[in-house]
């Protein structure tokens, strides 16, 4: 596609619940990018990948965050056991280059009732 | 200290003034620099990179860098209602490659007409 397209766009689920946000980045960008949003917060940095591996990890919250990219592309941020502080809006971007410029998705609204 | 300081404002100004937007950054090994704008719920959108001290101007818009002094700034000249929404002053984590984008908490600008 011609822009970065994340899914879903909201979700709703209940404390303790697992939940999966999907990335699927612009077409040939090597480096995508995980933030975090909370209302009337900065982008809180997660993940970085470049190609497939995660050379920076260092702001994924705790253990119950990860994250995956395969062939390069698409990526997988998984949440296991959430919890209410996981609400926020979850952004991914994609660049080009290495410490690019980002190119961000319109986010997943996350909500944890 | 935070790795990226914005003054969250807000900053109002009148239509057709110039506005500025300040950041300052505490990694003095940052190579670039990034301005986006964010609209209320809706995703940061990049306006201005970069790279070199000076001055680098896009339009009506102006970024200047200031590597000696960790500082960069924003200026938007003939402001208009429509820039009204929050700037986002984002730095490199380092100057290695595979780095992140670190971002402030942004600045609030309203225009009014």
């Amino acid at each position: 596609g011609a822009g970065v397209s994340q899914s879903p766009s909201n979700k709703v689920t209940e404390k303790g619940k697992d939940v999966e946000l999907r990335c699927d980045p612009i077409s040939g960008h090597t480096a995508l990018y995980w933030y975090r949003q909370s209302l009337g917060q900065g982008l809180e940095f997660l993940i970085y990948f470049q190609g497939n591996s995660a050379p920076d990890k260092s702001g994924l919250p705790s253990d119950r965050f990860s994250a995956e990219r395969t062939g390069g592309s698409v990526s997988t941020l998984t949440i296991q056991r959430t919890q209410q502080e996981d609400s926020a809006v979850y952004l991914c971007a994609s660049s080009s280059s290495i410490g690019g410029q980002g190119h961000f998705g319109d986010g997943t609204r996350l909500s944890i009732l | 200290q935070k790795e990226v300081e914005q003054n969250s404002g807000p900053l109002s100004v009148p239509e057709g003034a110039i506005a500025s937007l300040n950041c300052t950054y505490s990694d003095r090994g940052s190579q670039s620099f990034f301005w986006y704008r964010q609209y209320s719920g809706k995703s940061p959108e990049l306006i201005m990179s970069i790279y070199s001290n000076g001055d680098k101007e896009d339009g009506r818009f102006t970024a200047q860098l200031n590597k000696a002094s960790q500082y960069v700034s924003l200026l938007i000249r003939d402001s208009q209602p429509s820039d009204s929404a929050t700037y986002l002053c984002a730095v490199n984590r380092g100057n290695q490659a595979g780095t992140a984008l670190i971002f402030g908490k942004g600045t609030t600008l309203s225009v009014s007409s």
